[in-house]
């Protein structure tokens, strides 16, 4: 079964700060893989996905993630943290599976504190 | 464009109890997926529905089940309410038939079990 564990459950930057949270992934073939972004009481929102056509992917608000196979990795990063990047972010993987639906296997989370 | 609602959002239940939460997906998405989050265990998956089929199931047991109507709107149902089943139960909708992850998230139905 496709796994990923993201090491860290909470991260403590400096506004300003280099953003990065660590995802490593599970598989026997290249997966699908993204990182979500919960903000207090509500659900998730796509960040950014990983679906092979190249391996350093942008996602919104300024991240990114480097596909890095040899070390089965998917790190999250963004130069410089904002206040509002405040929030708890979920690494995913789903299988590579044609027509297999949206089935996503969710990491345990990373809680993101940016201080001033 | 509306995005993924999710009724009710909030509601407390006692042990033995049945539950009805419902979902509707943004206009135009086929797929719905359901997912529980807890402190303890995280996000898992419960099922994803497309075109009123159940595609996906994930390891939770039969008294955790769901639906999808022909509009795309989607129901799920817990039976014999436990404790653990406190959570956040989310509901999100993707456009089509190929595997994307790319999901569209509602703000959750909170469940509190008593």
């Amino acid at each position: 079964a496709q796994s990923v564990t993201q090491l860290g459950s909470h991260v403590s930057v400096s506004e300003g700060a280099l953003v990065l949270l660590r995802c490593n992934y599970s598989s026997s073939v290249p997966p699908y893989l993204f990182w979500y972004v919960q903000y207090p009481n509500q659900g998730l929102q796509l960040l950014l996905k990983y679906t092979s056509a190249a391996t350093l992917v942008k996602g919104i608000n300024g991240f990114e993630a480097e596909f890095k196979k040899s070390e089965t990795s998917f790190h999250l990063t963004k130069p410089s943290a904002h206040m509002s990047d405040a929030a708890e972010y979920f690494c995913a993987v789903s299988d590579r599976e044609a027509g297999g639906g949206n089935k996503l296997t969710f990491g345990t989370g990373t809680q993101l504190k940016v201080e001033l | 464009k509306a995005g993924v609602t999710q009724t009710p959002r909030y509601l407390i239940k006692t042990r033995g109890q049945q539950v009805t939460l419902s979902c509707s997906p943004i206009s135009g998405h086929r797929s719905v997926s359901w997912y529980q989050q807890t402190p303890g265990q995280g996000l898992q998956f419960l099922f994803e529905y497309f075109s009123e089929t159940q595609r996906n199931k994930g390891n939770f047991p039969g008294r955790f089940s769901g639906r999808q109507f022909s509009n795309s709107r989607s129901e799920m149902n817990v039976s014999t309410l436990e404790l653990g089943d406190s959570a956040l139960y989310l509901c999100a909708s993707s456009p089509g038939q190929v595997n994307t992850g790319e999901l569209f998230f509602g703000e959750g139905s909170r469940l509190t079990v008593l």
